[in-house]
């Protein structure tokens, strides 16, 4: 069954702290992996793709990684922000150009101050 | 603006009444979406659309009817509303290849 799973559900840290978000899938035929970002009572935002090839990609302070033969990806966030706060999704793409996606049901990341 | 906008942002209605959820974009994107997004789910596909006058079920499409005769517009409508629809339902548009699903901020409806 093609599914994606992340882990933690929820998390709390403090600004300025690191964090990482996992993400587990068993989709096949894999294409790419994406990592969104849910602003709550916005739609969900690309922070950056990761495709079979790849093994590390970073957007600021946002580092993902794809770990193709375990079928694991982690998004790290670094020195955390306030707005950080937010929903992380993780989605698989079944193959390139399709419509076909499996969305995990995201890690709920708040930071305090 | 470019983007993807929806309308209305919020909508309550009644058991047994028909609801359409509007959705439009400037970017001339071929493919167009709709989700709906519940608690313990993730984004779950209701129906899409290749290009205009090509639509397509999606996981849960059932109750739903979509139309799409112009490129930038999809509405997605509930033809006899019932509490179980109640969610938020999110629109997206996609280019070529591998360019990612661009969102709408959503619509809650509530069904009561």
């Amino acid at each position: 069954k093609n599914q994606v799973e992340q882990s933690p559900q929820s998390l709390i840290i403090l600004e300025g702290k690191n964090c990482t978000l996992q993400c587990n899938y068993t989709v096949s035929p894999f294409s790419n992996l994406r990592w969104y970002k849910q602003d709550t009572g916005r739609g969900p935002v690309s922070l950056t793709i990761m495709t079979f090839s790849e093994n590390t990609k970073s957007n600021g302070r946002y580092t993902a990684t794809l770990d193709a033969d375990t079928k694991q990806s982690s998004l790290h966030i670094t020195a955390s922000q306030l707005s950080d706060s937010a929903s992380y999704i993780c989605v698989v793409s079944f193959s390139s150009g399709t419509y076909k996606y499996i969305f995990g049901t995201g890690t709920r990341l708040k930071v305090l101050a | 603006d470019a983007g993807i906008t929806q309308s209305p942002r919020y909508k309550i209605t009644e058991t047994g009444r028909q609801v359409t959820l509007m959705c439009h974009q400037t970017w001339s994107h071929s493919y167009m979406f709709w989700y709906r997004q519940d608690l313990g789910h993730g984004l779950r596909l209701i129906y899409y659309s290749a290009a205009a006058d090509i639509t397509d079920k999606g996981e849960v499409p059932d109750g739903y009817v979509v139309s799409r005769s112009k490129t930038e517009n999809f509405p997605l409508t509930l033809e006899s509303a019932t509490r179980s629809q109640t969610s938020v339902y999110f629109c997206a548009s996609r280019g070529t290849g591998d360019s990612p699903l661009h969102f709408g901020n959503g619509t809650r409806l509530t069904v009561t």
